[in-house]
């Protein structure tokens, strides 16, 4: 009940095109939803995150969509790049306390073609 | 400008003989993370602290230790590394507090270990 399941496990996309990962979860706790990306040789680095209370977040060329009933939140990328071939981690995470612990899901890895 | 910092990047060591590994941080954050990835997979919490409270994880295997002398520096010690034992391993701080849950946690680059 603890996982978030992500796909596709990799993903190729052409520039200018859009790419799409998505992650289901189990817990109802999770409160928060955040996505890390992932160059090689680099630790992740936080890109966007969303609360339940939204349905869409939206910064830049990279959205969030989440379906509470579903338990159900995707990562859009408009207009990708060849600078966003990165691993892209979803992640969910309980307020637990006042530390977060982040279960993440099993990464996408994105390759933008030129 | 460096916020979380690991040090080495690459360490290679024997099979068994003692490791320790070294994170410290330049945004005086209370939490400080330390995760274990290994080959295309995601991070996996090994345990944390929040000041000097330690948490460990219920899987993390007695071979992994952590001491916090202060707030800045956080250190991994693996006692017996195995060949199993090989991967990123990745520090990582948030600030800390009520809605820590919703916290951004903030990577160090990481240090790739190799057992020999």
């Amino acid at each position: 009940q603890q996982q978030v399941k992500q796909s596709p496990q990799s993903l190729i996309v052409q520039k200018g095109g859009i790419s799409i990962i998505n992650c289901a979860y189990e817990n109802t706790a999770f409160d928060y939803f955040p996505w890390y990306q992932q160059f090689p040789g680099k630790g992740p680095a936080l890109l966007i995150a969303i609360r339940p209370d939204v349905s869409e977040k939206k910064e830049g060329r990279f959205t969030i969509s989440f379906n509470k009933s579903a338990k159900q939140f995707s990562l859009h990328i408009m207009d990708s790049q060849p600078g966003d071939s990165a691993t892209y981690f979803c992640a969910a995470s309980t307020g637990s306390g006042n530390t977060g612990k982040l279960i993440f899901g099993q990464g996408t890895t994105l390759q933008v073609k030129p | 400008d460096a916020m979380v910092i690991q040090n080495p990047r690459y360490q290679v060591t024997q099979f068994g003989k003692p490791v320790t590994l070294s994170c410290s941080q330049t945004l005086n954050h209370n939490v400080m993370y330390w995760y274990q990835q290994k080959s295309s997979q995601a991070p996996k919490l090994l345990f944390h602290y929040y000041d000097k409270d330690f948490n460990n994880e219920a899987d993390t295997p007695d071979n992994f230790q952590s001491r916090r002398p202060n707030t800045s520096f956080c250190f991994l010690d693996i006692r017996s590394p195995g060949l199993g034992d090989a991967a990123m391993y990745l520090c990582a701080t948030s600030r800390g507090g009520l809605a820590g849950g919703q916290e951004t946690q903030y990577f160090g680059p990481g240090t790739r270990l190799l057992v020999l």
